[in-house]
């Protein structure tokens, strides 16, 4: 079961206020990603966490906070959000970072609307 | 710095018909793997096709079949008996062994448009 789960599915929140994305996955995979994406436009990785441990933070501004509590799952904490964050955020998962046929399984993504 | 280029911004299929979506690569290392992913406007990606650079055969996956021509840096993505289902936004990627984190580059993505 190749299953990611993200919730919520649709989140509006404004410039003030803190909401967090979660996502999970049952698939005993030990790297985790968070993903933006802007309307037509590919993904963009923003964070990659290896056993648990941050491995990868690709320069995203401190409004956005991961956190991976335990290996299944995966939460974006977000603060002060400007409306230019607004995008599709989508979860990743895959066995192992860092061996070039690990694949990553997406799950549905958040969509994310900042007033 | 690793490529790739998905020239097809959009295409039409006639159901039921093969349609070929192009993806060429750029990189200078010899070990890398290629992806190919589908997005419905639902949001999902969801995983279809996996070719390593030193497979030997393309990869195929049920109606998904990868067309690999590795002097070319070229990795076409087949899919036979189109449905209507297939309309999507597809997107190929690359990702090579020294890549940190497993990070993956992404084309930029065909939109297909299946007619019955």
């Amino acid at each position: 079961d190749t299953e990611v789960t993200q919730t919520p599915k649709h989140l509006v929140m404004g410039m003030t206020n803190k909401k967090s994305l979660k996502c999970e996955q049952h698939m005993g995979h030990r790297a985790m990603y968070w993903y933006k994406q802007k309307a037509k436009k590919p993904p963009e990785l923003m964070f990659v966490y290896s056993y648990e441990k941050l491995s990868i933070n690709e320069s995203v501004p401190s409004r956005f906070s991961p956190e991976c509590p335990n290996s299944s799952l995966l939460n974006l904490h977000l603060h002060a959000l400007q409306p230019e964050d607004s995008a599709l955020y989508l979860c990743a998962s895959s066995q192992v970072a860092g061996v070039s046929t690990d694949t990553q399984y997406f799950g549905p993504g958040t969509r994310l609307t900042v007033l | 710095a690793q490529k790739i280029t998905q020239t097809q911004p959009g295409m039409f299929v006639q159901e039921k018909e093969a349609v070929t979506l192009d993806c060429t690569y750029d990189t200078s290392d010899q070990s890398y793997g290629l992806f190919w992913y589908k997005q419905p406007s639902s949001g999902e990606m969801i995983f279809l096709i996996y070719q390593g650079s030193y497979d030997e055969q393309n990869a195929t996956e049920g109606r998904y079949s990868l067309n690999f021509q590795k002097a070319r840096k070229s990795a076409n993505l087949v899919i036979s008996a189109s449905q209507l289902g297939d309309s999507a936004m597809y997107f190929c990627a690359m990702r090579d062994i020294k890549a940190a984190g497993n990070k993956l580059t992404f084309g930029g993505g065909t939109r297909v448009l299946v007619k019955p």
